[in-house]
């Protein structure tokens, strides 16, 4: 166990529809990250939340918004939902924003047909 | 646009051989980190290099980061088959901007 809690593991929707997927970083953790892994392929950054705040975009998608909590947990809400958002998210917490080692939870597979 | 790349995408080795994966940015870094991810797993933190040069090691495994900053290497000794998984370097630029690179994936034929 990381430390870095995501739920659903497990998510089968159909195209058009929306979801939420969950993320309660380690505790102490400020800093939040969303990550997308299609099959095969490697970390796409997202978004990264610190402290409630957003604090970075990288290639997500207008359909896509996410947002972080007082208690710091985090939501990624995917809408629109097409075949090609099949993959798994990632989200992974620090200590401090910044470089210093991300802990990775154990991702939400999200499969859409 | 900034980008970090990773040589070999794929390597297939005997136990017992050694393993090297290349880790090249576009841009110089500020630092720079691997990742592990076993098979069907989640990527862990391996360990974060920062000076220029810097070499660290964990048992078999060494990292180096380039004297310019733009490069790195992770190499294995010995391969066992525990160190399947696929590798992954991410580099921070000046700009607080973390890139992943697409992944060295490992296997080991027992």
């Amino acid at each position: 166990d990381s430390g870095v809690t995501q739920t659903p593991k497990h998510l089968i929707t159909a195209t058009g529809q929306r979801v939420t997927l969950r993320c309660s970083p380690r505790s102490g953790d400020l800093s939040v990250y969303w990550y997308q892994q299609s099959l095969d392929q490697g970390l796409q950054f997202l978004i990264q939340y610190y402290n409630g705040e957003e604090r970075a975009k990288g290639n997500i998608l207008e359909r896509f918004s996410a947002q972080q909590f007082p208690d710091l947990h985090s939501e990624l809400n995917l809408s629109s939902l097409e075949l090609g958002d099949s993959a798994l998210y990632f989200c992974a917490s620090s200590v401090v924003t910044g470089f210093h080692g991300y802990t990775f939870g154990s991702g939400t597979r999200l499969t859409v047909v | 646009g900034q980008q970090v790349m990773q040589i070999p995408q794929y390597q297939h080795v005997q136990e017992g051989e050694d393993f090297t994966t290349y880790c090249n940015s576009s841009t110089t870094l500020s630092n720079i980190q691997w990742y592990k991810q076993r098979p069907g797993g989640h990527p862990v933190f391996l360990i974060q290099l920062v000076k220029s040069g810097e070499v660290k090691k964990q048992k078999r495994l060494t990292f180096q980061f380039g004297e310019a900053k733009k490069n790195s290497s992770l190499h294995i000794t010995a391969t066992q088959t525990t160190d399947v998984g696929t590798y992954f370097c991410a580099g921070q630029t000046s700009y607080d901007k973390v890139i992943f690179g697409p992944g060295t994936s490992l296997s080991v034929i027992p």
